[in-house]
């Protein structure tokens, strides 16, 4: 069965800082690794990570991916009180093409 | 585009009585949609997968005759509650995947389900 595990699961950091959040997985079959931002309502996409070692970038947001070791981190610099959400990774297994989840970070920005 | 849209966005009602959520993809036609739960401070767990013109595949330890789904059309799926109990209160979220891809998934805003 696949799996998911994200850390630290809540993370309080004061804004300006820099945060990186954790995600290492089991999966039978990897496609591919997915990064989401959930605030209130349902989750927004950040990155898609298929390949090692290759950044992927979005503004204050990167993120990385390591099929080797099993994981992944998302990156956030200059963190501002937007950010705060509940950060969650998920990976698509080749054999099912379903998304399962980890059981996400929640960050908190203090003004 | 890839606009979800779920309705209701909250809904209230009494133990034992049906709900109905509907999920649908405003822009673009998806022959697979998920149906998601969430408890609050949880992830979302996959509850269905649900194929346009056939029938839904379950997960593990989720009832299906508890949990009706329809997908009658390329852009619309339902959810009935059946018969709902006060453990049944979470968010739902769906997702609706476009015909032309194999692993892009666009959520919907969810619906958030009280059972009193």
């Amino acid at each position: 069965e696949d799996k998911v595990v994200q850390s630290p699961l809540s993370l309080v950091v004061h804004e300006g800082d820099t945060v990186t959040l954790n995600c290492s997985y089991e999966v039978t079959n990897f496609r591919s690794l997915l990064w989401y931002k959930q605030e209130k309502k349902a989750p927004t996409f950040l990155f898609m990570l298929t390949s090692s070692g290759i950044e992927k970038k979005s503004g204050r947001l990167s993120s990385i991916l390591d099929k080797k070791e099993l994981f992944s981190i998302l990156n956030i610099t200059a963190t501002q009180t937007g950010d705060s959400a509940v950060y969650l990774c998920a990976i698509i297994d080749f054999g099912n093409e379903k998304l399962t989840f980890g059981t996400g970070t929640r960050l908190t920005i203090i003004p | 585009g890839a606009v979800v849209s779920q309705h209701p966005s909250w809904v209230i009602c009494k133990s034992g009585t049906s709900v109905k959520i509907e999920c649908r993809s405003l822009d673009f036609q998806a022959t697979t949609m998920f149906w998601y739960r969430q408890f609050p401070k949880q992830s979302l767990m996959l509850m269905a997968t649900s194929n346009e013109g056939s029938k839904a595949t379950y997960e593990q330890g989720v009832e299906k005759d508890k949990f009706l789904i329809n997908h009658a059309s390329l852009t619309l799926s339902t959810l009935t509650v059946t018969s709902a109990h006060p453990e049944d209160s979470s968010f739902y979220i769906c997702s609706a995947r476009p015909i032309q891809s194999s692993y892009e998934q666009y959520f919907g805003p969810g619906t958030r389900l009280t059972v009193t």
